[in-house]
């Protein structure tokens, strides 16, 4: 059981490039949810999925997309990214949903220049 | 919104100390309050949590104790050892986990 898996592990964009962070679980987790954790404010909740199908947005979604296409995987797409998205990036997934134990992966960490 | 405030961000101790970290909340209709660990390069794991209806909970060496009149919840941590040092993070629910902005401890030997 590899539980929740990140990649990349770190990765550098200038300015306006676009890329997707991926996430996969092996759990049959229904819920999956992605995070962004910046210095002295904890983890912050930008997209999540209650299922396949099914995304909905968070507290901080703005210019990140997301799509569910499977149960097990779950990618984080920045569009055009910007120096305010230099952040360390959480996915993370539950069996019990939203408000309860979550599964966290390893973390990326994204720096743009 | 709910708003979680966590103090203090980073504690030092000795070890074999005691460490306290506070949270308080906001939304007083938040039913679930977890604590998540969160070890150099890693993403955080769950420790332990509290739901509403209970006022304290122990596992070990770590409790959780929830006063829901004042909106705060604190995580104790007795004899502490070299490997507690981590940032803590304190997290309420009430239909997503909202976290506070987390603790990071040191344990001296």
């Amino acid at each position: 059981n590899a539980g929740v898996t990140q990649t990349p592990k770190f990765q550098v964009l200038k300015t306006g490039q676009s890329m997707t962070l991926q996430c996969a679980q092996d759990m049959n987790h229904e819920y999956m949810s992605w995070y962004r954790q910046d210095p002295g404010m904890g983890l912050r909740l930008i997209h999540y999925s209650v299922g396949a199908g099914i995304t909905d947005q968070g507290e901080v979604p703005n210019g990140y997309n997301v799509s569910r296409s499977t149960t097990e995987d779950f990618p984080l797409r920045l569009l055009s990214a910007a120096p305010s998205q230099t952040s360390v990036y959480f996915c993370a997934s539950s069996s019990s949903g939203p408000a309860y134990e979550q599964y966290f992966g390893p973390g990326t960490r994204l720096t743009v220049t | 919104g709910e708003n979680v405030e966590q103090h203090p961000s980073t504690l030092s101790v000795q070890e074999g100390d005691s460490a306290v970290i506070k949270c308080t909340y906001s939304d007083s209709a938040s039913n679930y309050f977890p604590w998540y660990k969160q070890e150099l390069g890693k993403g955080p794991q769950l420790i332990i949590d509290i739901r509403s209806n209970v006022g304290e909970k122990k596992d070990q060496r770590i409790a959780v104790t929830l006063n829901k009149t004042a909106k705060h919840f604190s995580l104790h941590i007795t004899e502490t050892q070299p490997e507690d040092s981590a940032v803590y993070f304190c997290a309420a629910s009430w239909g997503k986990l909202t976290f506070g902005g987390g603790t990071r401890v040191l344990v001296k030997p």
